[in-house]
């Protein structure tokens, strides 16, 4: 089976904090992919990573960082000096090499970042 | 990268009446289409699987007599949702596979909020 948990239902923090958003993962499948999503209220799904099951280096992309850990089965992103902007719910994400693109999702997420 | 183009965006509905919604791959083409559900602070999950020229895969628990899908070509899957009522009130978004490059990523359209009253 497949699972994506993320426990942190709920994070507040103060603008230009940094904040790390967990999520962990259960999947037997030996090949497969991880993504983060960024759900503003408006509900569309902002892509923001991929990440291949064989491909553990960390990421940086600008304010965003990711850290791969096949070990402990996680896959957290951090977000460096938080804005307002950044206000969203987080989506973690697992496809499975033969799920042929479905994904399963986690609970998410809910950021809020104050001025 | 790839487009996905979901419409409406929005549509209030009486109970009882049937929504439409589309879903298209605008610049490249997409044999399996997938549609999620997500209730309010809830999370998405997954409904069908749509696979063009074929009859949709639907997940436990969801109706397929309720929740019908048609994918007749390969850029425009359709989610029916029959005889709606309020507790169908969601918003519904679609993914669409580039399966042309081999790539297993799927893109995912604007959603569709959908309001029954």
């Amino acid at each position: 089976a497949q699972k994506v948990t993320q426990a942190q239902t709920e994070i507040s923090v103060v603008e230009k904090e940094d904040v790390t958003l967990d999520c962990v993962y259960e999947t037997r499948d030996t090949t497969y992919y991880l993504f983060w999503y960024k759900q503003p209220p408006s509900g569309e799904l902002v892509f923001l990573i991929r990440r291949n099951s064989f491909d553990e280096q960390n990421e940086i992309s600008g304010r965003y960082s990711w850290n791969f850990q096949k070990s402990t089965s996680s896959f957290n992103f951090t977000i460096t000096a938080s804005q307002v902007v950044d206000s969203a719910v987080y989506f973690c994400a697992l496809s499975g090499q033969n799920q042929g693109g479905k994904l399963i999702f986690g609970q998410g997420t809910e950021l809020s970042v104050k001025p | 990268g790839a487009v996905v183009s979901q419409h409406p965006s929005r549509v209030i509905c009486k109970s009882g009446t049937s929504v439409k919604i589309e879903c298209r791959s605008l610049d490249f083409q997409a044999t399996t289409m997938f549609w999620y559900r997500q209730f309010p602070k809830q999370s998405l999950m997954l409904m069908a699987t749509s696979n063009e020229g074929s009859k949709a895969t639907y997940e436990q628990g969801v109706e397929k007599d309720k929740f019908l899908i048609n994918h007749a070509s390969l850029t425009l899957s359709t989610l029916t949702v029959a005889s709606a009522h309020p507790e169908d009130s969601s918003f519904y978004i679609c993914s669409a596979r580039d399966v042309g490059q081999g790539n297993t990523e799927a893109f995912f359209g604007q959603g569709t909020r959908l309001t029954v009253v």
